[in-house]
């Protein structure tokens, strides 16, 4: 069974330019789930989808991030303008969602640099 | 709210010993799953153990066992006969019962001397 697909693994970009991440969950979970982890923290959730709708997205900054889920399928995480701040690894997950397979399947995660 | 929490940022093992990383969580929510996941210098998150709120025993996964000790709102993880290979970063994560949102901790650094 394919896992939960990121890319790109690594980038490098100056602050202000804009970036975009690519997930591809497991085929035929429901749930996916796009996390921040800043060095040395736990993950932080910034937006769940479930299906192609939005379950959560509460703290995700929405006047620089954006996150789409189209066809319930692979999902895109845009950052425009990138902070400093943001330089973080950027987590993908999927799950089965409720009722099914309790646990989170991780991507390797997108490290992200802004300079 | 919900809440983990993980109180030991660090600590050290001598190889072959057992050792306790310990978790504590809050929820208001009737059931719900506890989790360990591991995460080597490498990055990726892997799955260790899973608890459900209602699990009569504790949960056992070769040499990890999640100590669960519900009235005290705790999820311990035990690694029994600790290996080089288990140093990294230990996150307890939740799921809750809305949606299945999960809520992680930040998370204690293991390290593993020979």
């Amino acid at each position: 069974e394919a896992g939960v697909a990121q890319s790109p693994r690594y980038k490098i970009i100056e602050k202000r330019q804009s970036v975009a991440f690519w997930c591809n969950p497991i085929s035929g979970h429901a749930t996916l789930y796009w996390y921040q982890q800043i060095l040395g923290q736990g993950p932080k959730l910034l937006i769940q989808f479930q299906n192609n709708g939005v379950v959560d997205d509460s703290q995700l900054p929405k006047d620089r991030f954006s996150a789409e889920r189209l066809k319930g399928v692979d999902s895109t995480l845009k950052i425009q303008p990138a902070k400093l701040e943001d330089s973080a690894v950027y987590l993908c997950a999927s799950s089965l969602g409720p009722g099914g397979d309790e646990k989170l399947f991780f991507g390797s995660g997108t490290q992200l640099s802004v300079l | 709210a919900q809440k983990i929490t993980q109180t030991q940022p660090g600590m050290f093992v001598q190889e072959k010993e057992a050792v306790t990383l310990d978790c504590t969580y809050d929820t208001s929510d009737p059931s719900y799953g506890l989790f360990w996941y591991k995460q080597p210098s490498s990055g990726e998150m892997i799955f260790l153990i899973y608890q459900g709120s209602y699990d009569q025993q504790n949960a056992t996964e070769g040499r990890y066992s999640l100590n669960f000790q519900k009235a005290r709102k705790s999820a311990n993880l035990v690694i029994s006969a600790s290996q080089l290979g288990d140093s990294a970063m230990y996150f307890c994560a939740m799921r809750g019962n809305n949606f299945n949102k999960f809520y992680f901790g930040s998370g204690t650094k293991l390290n593993v001397k020979p």
